[in-house]
């Protein structure tokens, strides 16, 4: 099955830096690539989503890359907030709709 | 903005006994799935549901575990007889009518089992 990696597994950064947490996978066959962030005490909030057929996507201060021929796939939070402090997961998913997660990166910034 | 659902927000239970975790999808959504995240580790998939049927289940589903939807709108997780290891956040998700991939999930119970 898939195997969902996920670095770091910490993050701090200062206030208005840049973030950047990386993922891979191992299933070739994995199209759709969320990434999911979860604050204490709630259930994971989609932020972003790329799907196979795309290189990169931008949404404001996110944005995610997915390079399938490494089978890796990142995102990027630029002017980083305190509000983004929270636990972030990325996914990949089967064309059968079941997600396989990484393992979280824990972000703080700094104010 | 619809929203799922669930009920309890925290569960505690002994070992061995029964326990129903439940789920409000999101209206007008078919696909529906059961996570669970052990404190501290990565979101586990169970189970999905799609037209009263499991599609999919992982290791994790056992014979312990049931899933149902009694009815048009909630949709349940049921542990027969519960174990120490069982303790964790349960998540429920669903994907709209057109399965669009995006799963909303609800704000998880957390089971404990002592």
């Amino acid at each position: 099955g898939e195997n969902v990696e996920q670095h770091p597994s910490t993050l701090s950064v200062q206030e208005g830096d840049s973030a950047v947490i990386k993922c891979t996978y191992s299933d070739s066959a994995s199209n759709y690539f969320p990434w999911y962030k979860q604050e204490l005490g709630k259930g994971p909030q989609l932020i972003i989503d790329i799907r196979s057929n795309v290189g990169e996507k931008k949404d404001q201060r996110i944005a995610v890359t997915l390079n399938k021929t490494a089978k890796h796939f990142s995102l990027h939070i630029t002017e980083t907030q305190p509000e983004d402090s929270a636990v972030y997961f990325c996914a990949a998913s089967l064309p059968g709709n079941q997600f396989y997660f990484g393992t979280g990166t824990s972000l703080t910034v700094i104010p | 903005e619809p929203e799922v659902t669930q009920t309890p927000s925290h569960q505690v239970t002994q070992m061995g006994q029964e326990v129903i975790l439940r789920c409000v999808p999101i209206s007008n959504h078919l696909y529906f799935y059961w996570y669970r995240q052990i404190l501290g580790q990565k979101v586990e998939f169970l189970v999905s549901f799609y037209n009263n049927e499991i599609s999919e289940k992982s290791e994790i589903f056992d014979d312990q575990f049931s899933v149902e939807r009694p009815d048009g709108s909630n949709f349940t997780l049921k542990i027969r007889s519960t174990k120490l290891e069982d303790s964790a956040m349960y998540f429920c998700a669903s994907i709209g009518v057109l399965a669009t991939y995006e799963q909303y999930f609800g704000p998880g119970t957390r089971l404990t089992v002592t």
